[in-house]
């Protein structure tokens, strides 16, 4: 069965302290992974789709990293407003058209 | 803000009630997603409209009924829910078909429904 599991599940860091998200995936033919930034009350917004080990892609203080079992998502300096929920969703080949999301991780920085 | 729009914002509604959520979509996308949220948990899926017609159906209780009018709109009717359907009621977009495409989901900033 495919599976998507994210850690830590909280993570609090002080801000400029850079730090990574784990997402681990057990998916048959990876299609894309995605991450997802959610902030309370709202919706997640799209942050990344890496397609294949080796892939990386930046955005502001974030970088997102895939190898063939897991995905990193590093925070570089963060400030207070990456203070989110991160999530880590997995598509494949097996999932029967469906996106698999991880549990999540809370991240929050203090000022 | 989000390319997805979903109206309400906010909903309260008895049990036995009837009402509606709406969402629009203008990217051109053919896949149409609902999702429910708990609170500190991911996204469920519910439904999945593909070329305007129902493709998945996560064994959702017919309680729940969506409505695809368009390939820019998507509806879901409410009736008769209970309170544990409270929740943040999601909608999403793709550009192609899931199980077609790997494009992402564009996710709309949801529905707060409380069931009372």
């Amino acid at each position: 069965e495919d599976q998507v599991t994210q850690s830590p599940e909280a993570l609090r860091l002080q801000e400029g302290e850079s730090s990574s998200l784990n997402c681990s995936y057990t998916v048959s033919g990876l299609r894309g992974l995605f991450w997802y930034r959610q902030d309370p009350g709202k919706g997640p917004e799209f942050l990344f789709t890496l397609y294949s080990a080796g892939e990386e892609k930046e955005k502001e203080r974030l970088k997102a990293t895939l190898t063939k079992k897991e995905s990193f998502l590093h925070i570089t300096a963060p400030k207070p407003e990456d203070s989110a929920t991160y999530l880590c969703a997995a598509s494949g080949y097996s999932s029967a058209s469906k996106i698999i999301f991880g549990s999540g991780t809370r991240l929050s920085i203090r000022p | 803000d989000t390319e997805v729009t979903q109206t309400p914002k906010h909903l309260v509604m008895g049990m036995t009630n009837k009402k509606s959520l709406k969402c629009e979509q203008h990217m051109g996308h053919r896949a149409m997603y609902w999702y429910k949220q708990k609170a500190k948990k991911p996204p469920e899926l519910m439904f999945v409209y593909s070329y305007e017609k129902l493709s998945i159906n996560e064994s959702v209780p017919s309680r729940f009924s969506p409505e695809c009018p368009n390939s820019s709109l998507l509806n879901l009717h409410l009736h008769a829910l209970q309170p544990e359907d409270s929740a943040l009621y999601l909608c999403a977009s793709s550009q192609g078909p899931p199980g077609l495409t790997n494009s992402p989901l564009h996710f709309g900033n949801g529905t707060r429904l409380t069931v009372t």
